[in-house]
């Protein structure tokens, strides 16, 4: 139980259009979803707080305008990288929380985005 | 702001040793986790440690948090090849923040033959 996937897991996409990233709880419900970016050889950095029906709560220093957080119900967040540089290769990983409980993170298998 | 350093970050050891790695963080918290991470692949749990004096065990591997010293530890006995991987440390914040966790820099581990 508590899987999460995430989709796709590997997008190469050219300087300037956008990429959506979709992360989905597979088997329970999740209210809140949490994505991350890691850079090569780095560790997991929070971006921002995915909160079922309202809006995500991003962490200092990352652009919420650039980084577009959708999580429309309980089982899918979406974050489209709009305009995407160079600079914004790297590992995407989401996790999701169930719904109700405590503080564990069910992590999907991430999302490598290359921008050429 | 919550701090959270591991050391060493990068860890070379023969098969068959034995090691420690450690995990300190700055403020209070109430739950610690310890992942690991395989090359181009995400995070598998390993550990969640909960209250002082936690020890948890799973085959090599035991991990031990002190909620005083706010230092957990991953304990590793007679290191194989497969546990080459990247290991890393995260702290949830107090329960007024939810679950959002702080991660520490990573320990890359080398077993060599």
């Amino acid at each position: 139980g508590a899987v999460v996937s995430q989709h796709p897991s590997w997008v190469i996409c050219k300087s300037g259009t956008s990429v959506k990233i979709e992360c989905r709880s597979l088997d329970f419900q999740a209210t809140t979803m949490f994505w991350y970016r890691q850079f090569p050889k780095q560790s997991l950095m929070l971006m921002a707080t995915s909160n079922e029906g309202s809006k995500a709560t991003y962490e200092q220093g990352v652009e919420k305008d650039k980084f577009l957080i959708n999580h429309a119900s309980l089982t899918l967040s979406t974050l489209t990288v709009t305009s995407a540089h160079p600079e914004d290769s790297s590992f995407y990983i989401c996790s999701a929380r169930i719904t109700g409980t405590s503080n564990e993170q069910y992590f999907g298998p991430g999302t490598r985005l290359t921008v050429t | 702001e919550l701090k959270v350093e591991q050391n060493p970050l990068f860890l070379s050891m023969q098969e068959g040793k034995n090691y420690t790695i450690y995990c300190n963080y700055s403020t209070t918290s109430d739950r610690l986790y310890w992942y690991r991470q395989d090359p181009g692949k995400s995070l598998e749990s390993l550990f969640v440690l909960l209250s002082n004096g936690a020890v948890k065990q799973e085959g090599r591997l035991m991990a031990s948090l002190d909620t005083k010293a706010r230092l957990s530890t991953l304990h590793i006995t007679a290191a194989v090849h497969d546990l080459s991987a990247t290991y890393f440390c995260a702290v949830a914040l107090n329960r007024r923040s939810g679950s959002r966790l702080t991660f520490g820099e990573g320990t890359q581990l080398t077993v060599n033959p």
